[in-house]
């Protein structure tokens, strides 16, 4: 079955950019989108189509998908972005989602 | 506002069937752009993608828990349901109910649920 690796957590300084990765095989060959979720929270969707965001979702938050990595990078990180990220892909109409990455805003 | 809202027992015995609701306000789940979703994640982990249904009925699952699970949908009460069967305490987990939504040439799931915890425990 197909996997999505995140590393389990980051740290950045609030105004620094944040970067978390996600790997899996020829993942760079879908769409991977990203999901924030805060303590006692339900997730939130912050990318789709790799790089693209929804309505409401600030421009410091992007992504990129190339080979076998996607990644969300947060510009000048605030400490409301302290959070678990996941990231997720189709594969063979199956949803798959990453292990997660805590974010940690020092 | 489309909004997501799971109900159901919130303990369930071992061996038993774990039935789950989410119904639709604010919006029509009669409608031919989305799927309807079940995501769980186990407390203190991560997200695992249960399967989803259209509005005719049609529904995937994740082959990994596709021998156990059913989903419904009930378009004239605009909610759809998940049944999942043969549980044991593996199965305990916050059950997320949730739209997916094409978005380009992709799903997403969104908007979720609040969620709703199901203990499985004797």
């Amino acid at each position: 079955s197909y996997e999505l690796t995140q590393p389990p957590s980051v740290s950045v300084s609030p105004g620094q950019t944040a970067s978390i990765a996600c790997s899996g095989d020829k993942l760079g060959d879908k769409y991977a989108c990203w999901y924030q979720q805060k303590p006692g929270q339900s997730p939130v969707l912050v990318i789709y189509q790799d790089n693209k965001r929804p309505s409401g979702i600030p421009e410091r938050f992007s992504g990129s998908n190339s080979g076998n990595t996607a990644t969300l990078t947060i510009s000048g990180t605030q400490a409301m972005d302290e959070a678990v990220y996941y990231c997720q892909a189709w594969d063979s109409s199956t949803a798959v989602f990453g292990g997660g990455t805590k974010l940690t805003v020092l | 506002q489309l909004q997501l809202q799971e109900s159901g027992p919130g303990l369930v015995k071992p061996s038993e069937t774990l039935s789950l609701t989410c119904t639709v306000s604010g919006g029509s789940i009669n409608n031919s752009s989305y799927y309807w979703g079940w995501i769980r994640q186990p407390p203190g982990k991560g997200l695992e993608w249960i399967g989803s249904i259209y509005y005719s009925g049609s529904a995937h699952y994740n082959p990994s828990l596709k021998s156990r699970v059913t989903i419904s949908v009930d378009t004239s009460k605009n909610h759809f349901s998940l049944r999942l069967s043969s549980v044991t305490a593996a199965d305990t987990a916050v059950y997320h109910c949730a739209r997916q939504t094409p978005y380009g040439s992709s799903w997403a799931f969104d908007p979720w649920g609040q969620g709703t915890l199901v203990t499985v425990s004797s």
